[in-house]
């Protein structure tokens, strides 16, 4: 599975765009980037997909260039609430299931 | 409904006592997972399940033992923990295809003393 590096940590104020970039330089050809956002004591929560160019969905876009070696999460003018850690991933679809290998994470922190 | 239910919310236990962990969704999911968290680190994958057949072990100590006796229910028989075992218990669900979307869990606080 490609390994995933990402900033251990963001600060932001609120109403700002972050964009949390995500290196997978060992990527390969069937993988899909996954972003997730997990509280604490809560479990992840899926925030976006893709496998290249740019998706769009109504919390936030993910950037993915042509070489695919990294992907940009972006989140367009950011709360308190967004305050979290949001975690990279890099994976196949395969056998029936996904092998959800989560990195490090970047632990994001929106002040007033 | 997009829940999965995770079961008990807490749960204190002895290191020779045994329990279970309960996870259930009914969104005809046939991947389930199995992670452990620690404090300010990422999940860790313990199992996984497809199509209610074991299909990753990640090398997790024999003192922990899933089940899935059919598709909507998972669970993780605990026996003979040790400390270092307290974590977080976090279950979760996906469809057996394209999507990757997984659905996790609020999770099981677990302290073993």
């Amino acid at each position: 599975l490609a390994k995933t590096t990402q900033p251990i940590s963001m600060d932001s104020y609120e109403g700002q765009e972050v964009n949390i970039t995500c290196s997978h330089n060992n990527i390969a050809t069937n993988d899909y980037i996954t972003w997730y956002q997990q509280f604490p004591s809560q479990g992840p929560r899926f925030i976006i997909q893709g496998y290249k160019t740019k998706v769009t969905n109504e919390v936030a876009s993910l950037f993915i260039p042509a070489d695919r070696k990294s992907s940009t999460l972006s989140l367009p003018r950011v709360s308190l609430s967004d305050t979290a850690v949001y975690y990279c991933l890099v994976g196949p679809f395969s056998g029936g299931y996904n092998k959800l290998i989560f990195g490090a994470g970047t632990r994001l922190a929106v002040h007033p | 409904d997009t829940e999965v239910t995770q079961t008990p919310k807490h749960l204190v236990m002895g290191m020779t006592n045994k329990k279970s962990l309960k996870c259930e969704q009914h969104m005809g999911h046939r991947a389930m997972y199995w992670y452990k968290q620690k404090a300010k680190k990422p999940p860790e994958l313990m199992f996984v399940y497809s199509y209610e057949k074991l299909s990753i072990n990640e090398s997790v100590p024999s003192r922990f033992s899933p089940e899935c006796p059919n598709s909507s229910l998972l669970n993780l028989h605990l026996h003979a923990l040790q400390p270092e075992d307290s974590a977080l218990y976090l279950c979760a669900s996906s469809q057996a295809g394209e999507n990757t979307e997984a659905f996790f869990g609020q999770g099981t606080r677990l302290t073993v003393v």
